[in-house]
């Protein structure tokens, strides 16, 4: 199992620039995460999907930050337009269904966005 | 609302020396409790878990965390650590009820020291 892939696992880019996070969870897995990680904030959901559909946004600090999922190994994280505060690490995580292991998530390795 | 407390942000031990990293929770029903690992520049990796049945839970890498209900706790423990221990380490609680979220606490840093 290759495990939850994400790209690409760095991306440096300028205000204002359009900045898109990729994501691609276990087979088999129908929820997918999105968090961000800073040292001030910690470990933040920004929003999940089960099932491709989004279950809970209200983590998305705002209307720049969107989220899609078209099928069930793709999701994307899009940033527009990007700012110097969104700089973090984004990580995609995702876990199988039924209860209780759709609380085992299982994480990427992360992508670490600098915006200069 | 369910919340997690992680009281030592940091905590430095000897390699060799035994390990025990606290973990309360506040959760009205029986709890789905979670320990993550992250190493620096990774994602966070599942140590163990604990959803019902025996207490004491067995983990990867020698780890072992033990629930206890009357103490709303779930500390993590490992009787000689190593210094590739070194790492980030995360407690989480399912969130419960119409949510699929888990709730996780703030951290703890541990340092390994030769």
């Amino acid at each position: 199992d290759a495990g939850v892939i994400q790209s690409p696992r760095h991306e440096v880019t300028e205000m204002g620039q359009e900045v898109t996070l990729r994501c691609k969870p276990i087979s088999g897995h129908d929820y997918l995460f999105w968090y961000r990680q800073t040292m001030m904030r910690g470990l933040e959901l920004l929003i999940y999907f089960n099932n491709n559909v989004p279950i809970d946004d209200s983590g998305m600090p705002e209307d720049r930050f969107s989220a899609k999922m078209p099928n069930a190994s793709f999701s994307t994280l899009k940033i527009q337009p990007s700012e110097p505060r969104d700089s973090a690490v984004y990580f995609c995580a995702s876990s199988p269904p039924g209860s209780p292991l759709f609380y085992e998530q299982f994480f990427g390795p992360g992508t670490r966005l600098t915006v200069l | 609302a369910q919340s997690v407390t992680q009281p030592d942000i940091h905590i430095t031990v000897s390699e060799g020396a035994s390990l025990e990293l606290r973990c309360n929770y506040s959760y009205g029903a029986t709890p789905y409790l979670f320990w993550y690992v992250q190493s620096p520049g990774q994602g966070l990796q599942l140590l163990l878990k604990y959803f019902s049945g025996d207490t004491l839970v067995q983990g990867i890498k020698g780890f072992e965390a033990e629930f206890k209900r009357s103490q709303s706790s779930f500390n993590l423990r490992k009787p000689s650590v190593h210094w590739s221990d070194a790492a980030e380490y995360f407690c989480a609680v399912g969130a419960g009820g119409a949510t699929n979220k888990l709730i996780f606490g703030t951290g703890t840093l541990l340092a390994v020291q030769p």
